[in-house]
């Protein structure tokens, strides 16, 4: 089974700040890569997918980049609604499709 | 805007079936190429995936869950379900609904998720 790894666990940052998540696969997926948002209470929300690509209705502070085994999550600027956890996805060697551990990211 | 709402028991007794719904709204779980996910979460836990089905009833599920793990669609009704039987306390979880985009593939749409606590 395909094990994704993602870091830091935590990352405590201000509004304002640009961030960098990473995840990292065991084996190589090549851009088979979704992000994902979650917070309490809500529906999950699809961030980027193909490694790079926003979906719908995702303000352009999100970007996703990398390929087989090393992705980053960038949020340019944090607005206060991003505070939250993220989850890397892996969709090419499935099933199961297999996801991290999350990010969380919590005001500094 | 496709909608998930997830429904179902919130206890479920040790050694039971687990049994929960997902209802499909704002579009017809029949359109496009789209297969129907379950994902669960384990408290303070990340994310598991457990299986999908497509409209015609074609199915995968997770290696580690697959015996005791049936999915089904009632077109009909616009839903879709989950069984899991033989529970246990590991079994407790947030379960969600969503769909798969093309079956393999990322989650879109997902449900807000409902909380099943296995327990005497």
């Amino acid at each position: 089974e395909m094990v994704m790894t993602q870091s830091p666990a935590t990352l405590s940052v201000s509004p304002g700040e640009r961030v960098t998540l990473s995840c990292r696969a065991s084996q190589s997926v090549s851009t088979s890569l979704a992000w994902y948002q979650m917070k309490p209470g809500q529906a999950p929300r699809l961030l980027i997918f193909g490694a790079s690509t926003r979906a719908t209705g995702i303000p352009a502070r999100f970007s996703g980049s990398g390929s087989g085994t090393e992705f980053t999550l960038t949020i340019s600027s944090l607005q206060s609604e991003d505070f939250a956890v993220y989850y890397c996805q892996q969709y090419n060697n499935w099933p199961p499709y297999t996801f991290g551990q999350g990010t969380k990211l919590e005001i500094k | 805007q496709v909608q998930l709402q997830e429904s179902g028991p919130g206890l479920v007794k040790p050694s039971q079936t687990l049994s929960l719904t997902c209802t499909v709204s704002g579009g017809s779980i029949s359109s496009g190429n789209y297969f129907w996910s379950w994902v669960r979460q384990h408290p303070g836990k990340g994310l598991e995936w457990i299986g999908y089905i497509s409209d015609s009833g074609t199915t995968h599920y997770n290696p580690s869950l697959k015996s005791r793990v049936t999915i089904s669609v009632d077109k009909s009704k616009n839903l879709f379900s989950l069984t899991l039987s033989s529970v246990t306390a590991a079994d407790t979880a947030m379960y969600y609904c969503a769909r798969d985009v093309a079956g393999g593939s990322f989650l879109d749409y997902w449900g807000q998720g409902t909380l099943v606590t296995v327990s005497s």
